[in-house]
Parts: C-alpha cells; sequence; structure tokens
C-alpha cells in the first residue's frame, strides 16, 4: 500500500536552533501534504497543508515565520521548526490524501524534544 | 473548523465485554473516518464512511455513519487485549484545505 515515510523519529535539539523534518511519499506522488501536531494525551492538530510548488497554507493561530513547509518535489515535503522553544515539543506527523475510499495515510510521527 | 466530539475520552474494561465510542458534531459531514493509533506512531485508517446510516464492519468492528451525517458509531464486540489504542474519528476540515479535523480520541484499555 501507499506508505509516507517521515524522518527522524525522534530528535532531541537545543533551545534556539532549528529542526528539520522530511516526509516522503515512497510509491505515490502527493501534490498536498497535511502537517499536525499532537501534544500528549491530546488528538491532532492540523497546523498546515503543504502543495507543491507553492507556498503552503496555515491554520489559524500557526505561525507561518516558525513553522517552514517547503514542498519542492512531488514526493518531498519538509518541516522546519526554527528558533525552537520548549513548547515546542511535540509529535509532529505528516499526511497525504490517496483516494475517498482509502482515506489519508500518514507517517509514523517525529518526537521534538527541546530542551 | 468544523468540530468533532469524541465521547468517552477514556474507557477500560474486560476481555470479552463489548463497546460502544461515539463521534459526534453539529455540522454535516461529507464523510467520517476512524483511525487507530498507537504511542509513538502514526494514525492507522480503520473505515472511511460516506453514505447517511452507512454500516461497516471490519471482524469484530461495526461502524455507523448517522443518517444526517453528523455523528458515528464505533462499536466494538468481544473485546480483546490487542485492541487496545487509541481511536480517533476524523473528517474534512472544511477549511477548502481538504486536511482533517480530529476528535479528542478514545484512549481505550482492554484488560486481560
Amino acid at each position: 500500500g501507499a506508505v509516507v515515510s517521515q524522518h527522524p523519529s525522534w530528535v532531541i535539539c537545543k533551545s534556539g536552533t532549528s529542526v528539520k523534518i522530511e516526509c516522503r511519499s515512497l510509491d505515490f506522488q502527493a501534490t498536498t501534504m497535511f502537517w499536525y501536531r499532537q501534544f500528549p494525551k491530546q488528538s491532532l492538530m492540523l497546523m498546515a497543508t503543504s502543495n507543491e510548488g507553492s507556498k503552503a497554507t496555515y491554520e489559524q493561530g500557526v505561525e507561518k515565520d516558525k513553522f517552514l513547509i517547503n514542498h519542492a518535489s512531488l514526493t518531498l515535503s519538509t518541516l522546519t521548526v526554527t528558533s525552537a522553544h520548549p513548547e515546542d515539543s511535540s509529535f509532529y506527523i505528516c499526511s497525504a490524501f490517496l483516494a475517498r475510499d482509502y482515506g489519508y495515510t500518514f507517517g509514523s510521527g517525529t518526537r521534538l524534544t527541546v530542551v | 473548523t468544523q468540530l468533532l466530539e469524541q465521547s468517552p475520552q477514556f474507557l477500560s474494561i474486560q476481555e470479552g465485554e463489548n463497546l460502544t465510542v461515539y463521534c459526534n458534531s453539529s455540522s454535516v459531514f461529507s464523510s467520517l473516518q476512524w483511525y487507530r493509533q498507537e504511542p509513538g506512531e502514526g494514525p492507522v485508517l480503520l473505515v472511511t464512511v460516506v453514505t447517511g446510516g452507512e454500516v461497516k464492519k471490519l471482524k469484530r468492528l461495526t461502524f455507523q455513519f448517522g443518517d444526517a451525517r453528523k455523528d458515528s458509531s464505533l462499536h466494538i464486540t468481544a473485546a480483546q487485549p490487542g485492541d487496545t489504542g487509541l481511536y480517533l474519528c476524523a473528517g474534512p476540515s472544511g477549511g477548502g484545505a481538504d486536511g482533517l479535523t480530529f476528535g479528542k480520541g478514545t484512549h481505550l484499555i482492554i484488560q486481560p
């Protein structure tokens, strides 16, 4: 089946540094990918929609200058958390839409810890 | 953004019991999906329901979409410890971006 590969699985960084998370569609092309954030014991919250070849669309309340999204090819979207702070520590998950009956496929997530 | 209310938030039952998880909204959804998520992993799609009144079965799991397409339920028969996990309902966010809005999830624990 269609797979979305997300790396890294976990990362620890110092406060003030930037971290890049990659999301690749392995056997299909994804013109649109989605980035979610999930805090412990909470549900997924849509952060932004990544569009190949154009600017990302951010949900209300998400700082586009802090969470930089790049979708340079049909198989790769990246999320860069800039100047990370401890409150950015979370589980970040990417997703791509397959088709109506197959729904969305999700990456395995990235656990970000900012110390 | 359309909201999804999921209940119960936590449920711990004995192996062999039946349970139902509910997903409700005041908005009409074109479709609803149910996912299961294990700790440290991304959600995995269980089912998509698109027609009002639709019932889908996946082994011991039965999914129903309300007639008005505002609610859905997940019923598990004879629960097993392997059913333990976070169950999430989700639907189109309605914001034009085609992303999903998720319910808060039901943390299910099946005790042996």
